[in-house]
């Protein structure tokens, strides 16, 4: 059964830092591996999506790596802003039928100004 | 709306009553999918239906759960003899599945609270 890992729970830094985000996942026969964003009371935005074959995706301040083979992603936020203050959560979908998401259990950022 | 809608939003209800909660995913994506997030949890995979294949029932977390979709439109989700643990936050996804891609698109989600 697939499980997917996320460190740190937390986070807060200041305004401006570079921080980086980790998720690492047990079965590496995924298809795809997502990075989305929750802010409090709302529903996930999707950041990126790498895809099996791919090593990273970048997006404006965001860049995500992922390496299959030893089962780790990394989301790397350039820059740091007091509106990137949310919760970061990675989710993987293996190789079945549905292509279902398991999802990390999120890393809770939140940048001071 | 170009993105997933849930309703409602918000929804309190009595231990034991049936509710009926309701997604309407992108139009033209063919994959439909339900999720829940209980307070302190992950989000957990509940059911996923794609075009008119059979779902794939295998996350639901007891036969008091059940959902239903016309087509590859609406779907609802039905919660029969509401328990206090089934209080959660409701998000429903949808995707286009072409090529390698099948990035989901999640609504706002549906809050449940059962008193």
């Amino acid at each position: 059964k697939q499980e997917v890992t996320q460190i740190p729970a937390a986070l807060s830094v200041p305004e401006g830092e570079n921080l980086v985000l980790n998720c690492s996942f047990t079965d590496s026969a995924i298809y795809n591996l997502q990075w989305f964003r929750q802010d409090p009371g709302k529903g996930l935005t999707s950041l990126l999506l790498i895809q099996s074959s791919q090593r990273e995706q970048t997006s404006g301040r965001l860049n995500a790596s992922l390496d299959k083979s030893s089962g780790r992603s990394t989301l790397y936020i350039a820059a740091s802003q007091p509106g990137d203050s949310a919760t970061y959560l990675c989710a993987v979908s293996g190789r079945n039928a549905g292509n279902m998401l398991t999802f990390g259990g999120g890393t809770r950022l939140m940048v001071k100004p | 709306g170009a993105g997933v809608s849930q309703s409602p939003s918000n929804k309190v209800t009595e231990k034991g009553k049936d509710v009926e909660l309701r997604c309407d995913p992108i139009s033209g994506h063919t994959a439909l999918y339900w999720y829940r997030q209980r307070l302190g949890q992950g989000l957990e995979f509940l059911i996923y239906f794609q075009g008119n294949s059979a779902p794939d029932k295998s996350g639901l977390p007891s036969d008091r759960f059940s959902a239903e979709r016309t087509g590859e439109s609406v779907s609802t989700l039905t919660i029969q003899r509401t328990q206090q643990e089934d209080s959660a936050v409701y998000l429903c996804a949808s995707s286009f599945i072409a090529g390698n891609s099948y990035e989901q698109y999640f609504g706002p989600g549906t809050r449940l609270t059962v008193t």
